[in-house]
């Protein structure tokens, strides 16, 4: 399987601020990478797919880059609702299980 | 709108079979060439893909879990479901069921996601 490695587990932060959350795959997954926010007692919701793609409704601070083995998410101004869990999950046509990093902690 | 819900018991005895339901609405499983699937998320292992199944009956399977999983399908009633077998207290997780952003993936983002369910193995 491929392996999801995010850091850092959690990030400390305020309303306004910059964040970058970093995703590393094991082996390459070209841009088969997608971005969730989770937040307490409800399941993910899909933010970025195919590494950099907006899903529809998602605001415009939130942006992924990345290909190959890395990659990130980017939130430009954190704004309240921002603050929840979010996690990578490679999606590689030729992987044998959809697999997820360990999750990121955006917190005040 | 599309939707989903998970349903089955919230308990399960240890070495026993967990048997969860997912009810489609908002439309059929049959559209779009959808892979319906299930994934769990625990404490210990975080977010652990399960399966997938296309409503023909073509189904994938985590190499993991899939000694003691089954998918299956219903189409006359806009279901799918999941028999895991044997658990035990690693079992002990949130399930969620899934559709993917695309068909005829089996490999794909998910954008829709049931309410999930909690299940506790019990000893």
């Amino acid at each position: 399987d491929i392996q999801m490695t995010q850091s850092p587990s959690t990030v400390s932060a305020s309303v306004g601020d910059r964040i970058t959350i970093t995703c590393r795959a094991n082996k390459s997954i070209s841009s088969f990478l997608a971005w969730y926010q989770q937040r307490p007692g409800t399941a993910p919701k899909l933010v970025i797919y195919k590494a950099s793609t907006l899903e529809s409704g998602v605001p415009s601070r939130f942006s992924g880059s990345g290909s190959g083995t890395e990659f990130t998410l980017t939130i430009s101004s954190l704004q309240p609702d921002d603050f929840a869990t979010y996690y990578c999950q490679q999606y590689n046509r030729y992987s044998r299980a959809l697999t997820f990093g360990g999750g990121t902690k955006v917190e005040t | 709108q599309w939707r989903l819900q998970e349903s089955g018991p919230g308990v399960v005895k240890h070495s026993g079979t967990l048997s969860l339901t997912c009810t489609v609405s908002g439309g059929s499983i049959r559209d779009y060439s959808y892979y319906w699937g299930w994934i769990r998320q625990s404490p210990d292992k975080g977010l652990e893909w399960i399966a997938n199944i296309y409503y023909t009956g073509n189904t994938n399977y985590n190499p993991s879990l899939k000694s003691r999983v089954t998918i299956s399908v219903d189409t006359s009633l806009n279901q799918f479901s999941l028999d895991l077998t044997s658990v035990t207290a690693a079992d002990t997780a949130v399930y969620y069921c899934t559709r993917p952003r695309l068909g005829g993936a089996p490999r794909e983002a998910l954008d829709l996601w049931g309410p999930g369910t909690m299940v506790t193995v019990s000893s």
